[in-house]
């Protein structure tokens, strides 16, 4: 069954507390995208990466890290930096990132306690 | 800088009478054209898309997007709206002459169908 696994579905992060979120793809897909969902925001990109070990800032990076060691994963890191992290964070590939379309997991909804 | 925007936060419309949700959009070349559609609690999932040719193109569901290029618009619309086209739908634009291969999206247009 072909597709994007996000882990885990919700995640609670203390104060001060690094959280990591999984994203991974058996699609063989060359680029992946992280993107943050807020209510009446849309999607606002995070960090994307075109090609292994390879990774480009977007939008809102500040307080997010991310690395691409494989190509089928993408681990997004929420920093203590990051002030206000509460949303629901999307992770996304395509087969390069010049194919049109995107192929989304189901989301993971942080909350902070 | 390229741009989307949804200027309807919320439609509502009768199940069977048609529906529109309106795009516009702010590109520095020719543009590559998306919407997507998002149920509760998921990720989103394509419907159609406009690259070149025919300005009305025909995706998943039913529904169908007329490119407009002097307008600088991309309506979604669907001739019989049903209970279960209620939903999240995002307008998403890519400039076919960058070298960064990012989508950019609108702010989102919920949907609403009423029995």
């Amino acid at each position: 069954d072909g597709g994007i696994t996000q882990s885990p579905k919700y995640l609670f992060r203390k104060e001060g507390q690094n959280v990591t979120l999984s994203c991974e793809q058996n699609l063989n897909h060359d680029a992946m995208y992280w993107y943050r969902q807020d209510p009446g925001q849309g999607l606002r990109l995070i960090y994307y990466s075109q090609i292994v070990n390879d990774f480009q800032k977007g939008d809102i990076a500040e307080g997010y890290s991310v690395s691409r060691e494989k190509k089928e994963s993408f681990p997004l890191t929420v920093t203590s930096a990051q002030k206000n992290p509460t949303a629901f964070y999307l992770c996304a590939s395509n087969p390069t990132a010049f194919t049109e379309k995107l192929f989304f997991g189901s989301g993971t909804q942080l909350s902070v306690l | 800088a390229q741009s989307v925007a949804q200027p309807e936060d919320q439609v509502n419309v009768a199940e069977g009478n048609p529906l529109t949700v309106k795009c516009t959009y702010s590109v520095s070349g020719n543009p590559y054209l998306f919407w997507y559609v998002q149920y509760p609690n998921r990720g989103l999932q394509f419907l159609l898309k406009y690259i070149t040719g025919d300005n009305l193109v025909k995706g998943s569901y039913g529904f169908e997007a007329e490119f407009n290029k002097s307008q600088t618009s991309f309506h979604l619309k669907k001739p019989s709206a049903l209970v279960s086209d209620s939903a999240l739908y995002f307008c998403a634009v890519r400039d076919r002459g960058s070298t960064l291969g990012r989508l950019y999206f609108g702010r989102g247009t919920q949907l609403t169908v009423w029995p």
